[in-house]
C-alpha cells in the first residue's frame, strides 16, 4: 500500500495564481520529498524537507511539514504554464534504507 | 552530467510473451531502483540494488519478474510471461546518496 495520499487529485488554475497541494502519510518519516513528472517522462526531484524542519523554500516553491499531523503541503507561487505536471510526495522511512514510498500524485493544469 | 538512460522507450507485446528493459545509471551511482508506475498512480518500488547486490525486492512478483545488475552498473528487468496487468511505465532511478533519486524517462509497456 502507498504511504502518501495527495489532495487534491487534480487542480486547474490560471497562470499567475498560486497552487497548493497536500500530502498525508501514515508512519514516522526521516524526510519527505516532492517530485514533478511531466507527461510521458521521468520524475524530477524538487525539494526535500527533513522531519526536524517545518518549512523550506526553493525559488517559487514552499514546502511545509507538520509531523504531528503527518502532513505536508507544496505551494507553487506565481504559476506558469510550464508548471503543468503531476506532483508526487515521497516519504523516506526512519530506517537506514534508501527506500522512498510515493503517493498517488496531484495533476496540476496551469491555463495560459 | 549524463542522466539515467533507459531503453526501449515504448514496447507493445501480447500477453504471455516476455520482455526486457535496460537501464544505464549515472556514472558512479551505486544504488539503482526499478519502479512500476500504473496509470494514475505513483511509482511503486519493485527492486533496489546496492552495487550488484539486491537490497529490497519485497514487492517484486518473483514468479514472473526478474532483475539483475551485473558488475554493479547497467541493469535489466525482465517479465516472463507478461500479463495484462503488467501494462505500466517502468522507471529506473539511481542515487549516490540516500536522499535524492534521479529518474530515467521510463519504458511504457502495453500488454495486449
Amino acid at each position: 500500500s502507498q504511504q502518501g495520499e495527495e489532495d487534491p487529485q487534480a487542480l486547474s488554475i490560471q497562470e499567475g495564481e498560486n497552487a497548493t497541494m497536500n500530502c498525508s502519510y501514515k508512519t514516522s518519516i526521516n524526510n519527505l520529498q516532492w517530485y514533478r513528472q511531466n507527461s510521458g517522462r521521468g520524475l524530477v526531484h524538487l525539494i526535500l524537507i527533513r522531519s526536524n524542519e517545518r518549512e523550506k523554500h526553493s525559488g517559487r516553491l514552499r514546502v511545509t511539514l507538520d509531523t504531528s499531523k503527518k502532513s505536508s503541503s507544496l505551494l507553487i507561487t506565481a504559476s506558469r504554464a510550464a508548471d503543468t505536471a503531476s506532483y508526487f510526495c515521497a516519504t523516506k522511512m526512519m530506517d537506514s534504507s534508501y527506500k522512498l514510498i510515493f503517493g498517488s500524485g496531484t495533476r496540476l493544469l496551469v491555463r495560459p | 552530467e549524463a542522466g539515467v538512460a533507459q531503453s526501449p522507450r515504448y514496447k507493445i507485446i501480447e500477453k504471455r510473451q516476455s520482455v526486457a528493459f535496460w537501464c544505464n545509471p549515472i556514472s558512479g551511482h551505486a544504488t539503482l531502483y526499478w519502479y512500476q508506475q500504473i496509470l494514475g498512480q505513483g511509482p511503486k518500488l519493485l527492486i533496489q540494488f546496492q552495487n550488484n547486490g539486491v537490497v529490497d525486492d519485497s514487492q517484486l512478483p518473483k514468479d514472473r519478474f526478474s532483475a539483475e545488475r551485473l558488475k554493479g552498473v547497467d541493469s535489466t528487468l525482465k517479465i516472463q510471461p507478461a500479463k495484462l496487468e503488467d501494462s505500466a511505465v517502468y522507471l529506473c532511478a539511481t542515487s549516490s546518496v540516500p536522499d535524492t533519486q534521479y529518474f530515467g524517462p521510463g519504458t511504457r509497456l502495453t500488454v495486449l
